[in-house]
């Protein structure tokens, strides 16, 4: 069984496009997050939730809006998208404390 | 947040050991000092991490500095599945706690 797993895998749009990511772990952790790793490979915090509550929001463009429906889901939406928005998605989740994070494998965004 | 300092990049051979440093002198006295890695084409991997004392897991141990301000990530015999970018990240843990990914060290594992 997928730990954290994200939908979908691969994404590719046009700018000015709505699209939404979506994750669900099954680890009973409190905390997710999401991280965005660009072309660069530089992985940088976008969000974190705790038991549905927002917590971390790391200076993100308001063209992204995460959405915690339950503790075991933290989905991404991202209104108009840019070609700067090209990058690898990660979600994450945690017990929290110095417990460590199981991260997804990913959801490839290109916009075109 | 305290700055890390990693090599950017590091060669072993297959079955050898590989030791991985990090310099963390700025690392607050409630830091633990985590470490993950990240496979090509994949999501980072939680590996080990510590406060004071040394650690070990089945994957790694670590070998933490008594004035902590550095540590070293030892894989005890390299396999070529151990190819990947590492990451030190010294983290408190609290309510608002995140991870803060830097640059890493980039191994690469010959056979």
């Amino acid at each position: 069984d997928t730990a954290v797993s994200q939908t979908p895998k691969y994404l590719v749009t046009q700018m000015g496009n709505d699209k939404s990511i979506k994750c669900e772990q099954n680890l009973g952790h409190d905390t997710m997050y999401w991280y965005k790793q660009d072309s660069k490979k530089f992985l940088k915090i976008m969000f974190s939730y705790n038991n549905k509550e927002l917590i971390i929001n790391e200076t993100v463009p308001n063209r992204f809006s995460p959405k915690s429906p339950d503790k075991a889901h933290l989905n991404l939406h991202i209104n108009s998208l840019e070609l700067g928005d090209s990058a690898v998605y990660f979600c994450a989740s945690t017990h929290g404390g110095n417990y460590g994070y199981t991260f997804g494998s990913g959801t490839r965004l290109t916009v075109v | 947040d305290a700055k890390t300092t990693q090599p950017n990049s590091m060669e072993s051979n297959e079955e050898e050991p590989v030791h991985l440093p990090c310099n963390h002198s700025t690392i607050s006295g409630t830091d633990y000092i985590h470490w993950y890695r990240q496979l090509p084409s994949q999501g980072p991997e939680y590996v080990i991490h510590g406060l004071t004392s040394n650690v070990n897991n089945r994957m790694a141990s670590l070998a933490i500095a008594e004035d902590r301000k550095s540590s070293t990530l030892i894989l005890h015999r390299a396999t070529l599945r151990d190819a990947a970018v590492y990451y030190c990240i010294p983290s408190y843990g609290g309510a608002t706690n995140k991870l803060i990914f830097g640059t890493g060290t980039l191994l690469a594992v010959q056979p």
